[in-house]
């Protein structure tokens, strides 16, 4: 069965850097999007990507956080100038047209 | 008010019981509705999605209740393996926008 696959894991980054989490979408989707899962808490949504652009973002995806379909096969998301409360569950998930969701296994990033 | 709403629990029940679980949403405009399941720091997976005429899949049924904003879900003959988190989802427009999630209803079955 095809799979959604994020890279790495397990991040750990210090206060203030950037980091770079990485998915590899299922190749026919035409759908990707970011959610963020703080542990103990509810998923949110972050952004969602169609036709090369941003198709719809919430409040949270704010300055500090960047999307990008570089290639044909990954979509990455950025975060800037990571922050204590950016620690996170972050999973990436892509669709068919008109179909369910297939969410990634995540990443689970700590900022320290 | 929340977006989605759910009991969190956790429910305890002996294997063999039927639990339930509700869900209520406060966007009257939402068009699509599902229960999702959550193991333990592993992603969401979709269980079934929910239909206002009600729909079964094996031991899970689901049911739709659009004037009162309610959604359902009943779990027949409980085992070991159905003990994780469940996901009430709302998405508010067509297919291809955002998933708006419960925070779960976490369900621990035991023998």
């Amino acid at each position: 069965e095809p799979e959604v696959t994020q890279t790495p894991s397990h991040q750990v980054t210090q206060m203030g850097q950037e980091v770079i989490l990485r998915c590899v979408p299922i190749s026919n989707h035409l759908y990707f999007y970011w959610y963020r899962q703080i542990l103990g808490q509810k998923v949110e949504f972050l952004v969602s990507f169609y036709n090369n652009e941003i198709s719809e973002k919430s409040e949270i995806f704010d300055d500090q956080f960047s999307v990008e379909r570089p290639d044909g096969s990954n979509f990455t998301l950025k975060i800037r100038s990571t922050k204590l409360e950016d620690s996170a569950m972050y999973f990436c998930a892509s669709m068919p047209e008109g179909l369910g969701y297939t969410f990634g296994s995540g990443t689970r990033l700590t900022v320290v | 008010r929340k977006e989605v709403e759910q009991d969190p629990g956790p429910f305890n029940v002996p294997e063999g019981a039927t639990v339930a679980f509700n869900c209520t949403y406060s966007n009257s405009a939402s068009q699509s509705f599902f229960w999702y399941r959550q193991d333990c720091r592993k992603e969401p997976k979709l269980l079934m999605s929910v239909y206002s005429s009600g729909n079964e899949d094996g031991r899970f049924t689901a049911q739709l209740n659009r004037a009162s904003q309610y959604i359902s879900l009943l779990i027949r003959d409980s085992k070991l393996s159905d003990s994780a988190t469940y996901l009430c989802v709302v998405r508010r427009r067509q297919a291809g926008t955002a998933l708006i999630f419960g925070k779960g209803t976490t369900l621990s079955v035991s023998s």
